[in-house]
């Protein structure tokens, strides 16, 4: 059982150049979700998606666009990356019940932006 | 909007005392709350999650957390630190929904063990 996987696990990137960070679960969830990871910052929410076809801002969407391809995938795309997106970014997933709110992480993408 | 504050942002412990990370969060109803653990270079791991009833919630590795809702705090417990608990904890909250449009999460309390 996989879990949540994120590819690539490294990335380095010239300012202005862009690049899409891929996604996936298997475990069924109905809402993925993307944060990123800054020192002495913890979590934050860029966008999120509560099911197949839906997408939401987050707390820092600006620079970013999300695509929900199908359940178990969501992608993250810089278009123009700036110096200011060198961060760790984490997806998550959760099943959304009553039964269960836990979201899954994924083992993280670093990103340096120069 | 929701908000969690971890007072610590580091907290030195010797290994076999006992450890209690603080977590403050503000919401307007019933908060859904969750501690999370992340190990160097790792993602992140639930430790424990809060939604209702017992106020008092046991989780993996022996921890354990209260909701007090006067207080509007969340304490992550442990009676005994060992070497493997050094890691970065960070305390969450969920909104309507559980969660379900996102966690907020403070900035995270790094754990160092002394030997």
């Amino acid at each position: 059982n996989a879990g949540v996987t994120q590819t690539p696990k490294f990335q380095v990137l010239k300012t202005g150049q862009s690049m899409t960070l891929q996604c996936a679960q298997d475990m069924n969830h109905n809402s993925m979700y993307w944060y990123r990871q800054d020192p002495g910052m913890g979590l934050r929410l860029i966008y999120y998606s509560a099911s197949e076809g839906t997408t939401d801002k987050g707390e820092v969407p600006n620079g970013y666009n999300v695509s929900r391809l199908n359940k178990r995938e969501f992608s993250l795309r810089l278009e123009s990356a700036a110096p200011s997106q060198t961060s760790v970014y984490f997806c998550a997933s959760s099943q959304d019940t009553s039964l269960n709110y836990e979201q899954y992480f994924g083992p993280g993408t670093r990103l340096t932006v120069t | 909007a929701q908000s969690v504050t971890q007072p610590d942002i580091h907290i030195t412990v010797s290994e076999g005392a006992s450890l209690e990370l603080r977590c403050n969060y503000s919401y307007g109803a019933t908060p859904y709350l969750f501690w999370y653990v992340q190990s160097p270079g790792q993602g992140l791991q639930l430790l424990l999650k809060y939604f209702s009833g017992d106020t008092l919630v046991q989780g993996i590795k022996g921890f354990e957390a209260e909701f007090k809702r006067s207080q509007s705090s969340f304490n992550l417990r442990k009676p005994s630190v060992h070497w493997s608990d050094a890691a970065e904890y960070f305390c969450a909250v969920g909104g309507s929904g559980g969660g379900a449009d996102g966690l907020t999460f403070g900035k995270g309390t790094h754990l160092i063990i002394q030997p």
